[in-house]
């Protein structure tokens, strides 16, 4: 089945500095690729996402990569900000018969005031 | 439009108990997938319904198992319960067409078993 690795488990940036969380899969024909942020005694809550046929994709300060070749993508934060702390998961969604969504094992990140 | 909503918040039973948890899918959503989330182990995926029919399964013992009504409303139970199952449980709504796999989360229900 499906694996997703994500990298770093912590990462920790002062305020203003950017923030960039790597996720490899290894199934090839997956092809939605969505970033989830967790903050604490919530659910999580769908960031952005990008597609197999979409290389790259920018909402405000938050932006995904996909390198479909090397089946790995990344979310990056530009300008960080405290209420930016939270933990982010990457996910990788293919179907087997219904959409199957697997996520990876969560980054915490700490942005320093 | 309301989200995914999930009863009760929080709850504690006492080993080998049984539980039952309750989510109501975003309006018009017919995917319902459960979630298993704990510190060491991150987010598990527990099984999906649409259209009242299990999809997908993951890797979890019979003692969870789950249903989905007419209305897309679902529910899982834990038979059994065992200390490890402690945990906060996720249920993810998704709908259809282009947007069909992307699912939105509850706020999830923690619990405790003693």
């Amino acid at each position: 089945g499906e694996n997703v690795e994500q990298h770093p488990s912590t990462l920790s940036v002062q305020e203003g500095d950017s923030a960039v969380i790597k996720c490899t899969y290894s199934d090839s024909a997956s092809n939605y690729f969505p970033w989830y942020k967790q903050e604490l005694g919530k659910g999580p809550q769908l960031i952005i996402d990008i597609r197999s046929n979409v290389g790259e994709k920018k909402d405000q300060r938050i932006a995904v990569t996909l390198n479909k070749t090397a089946k790995h993508f990344s979310l990056h934060i530009t300008e960080t900000q405290p209420e930016d702390s939270a933990v982010y998961f990457c996910a990788v969604v293919g179907y087997t018969g219904g959409f199957k969504t697997i996520f990876g094992a969560g980054t915490r990140l700490f942005v320093k005031a | 439009k309301a989200g995914v909503t999930q009863t009760p918040r929080y709850l504690i039973k006492t080993r080998g108990q049984q539980v039952t948890l309750s989510c109501s899918p975003i309006s018009g959503h017919r995917s319902v997938s459960w979630y298993q989330q704990t510190p060491g182990q991150g987010l598990q995926f527990l099984f999906e319904y649409f259209s009242e029919t299990q999809r997908n399964k993951g890797n979890f013992p019979g003692r969870f198992s789950g249903r989905q009504f007419s209305n897309s409303r679902s529910e899982m139970n834990v038979s059994t319960l065992e200390l490890g199952d402690s945990a906060l449980y996720l249920c993810a709504s998704s709908g259809q067409g282009n947007s069909g796999n992307t699912i939105y989360f509850g706020e999830g229900s923690w619990l405790t078993v003693v």
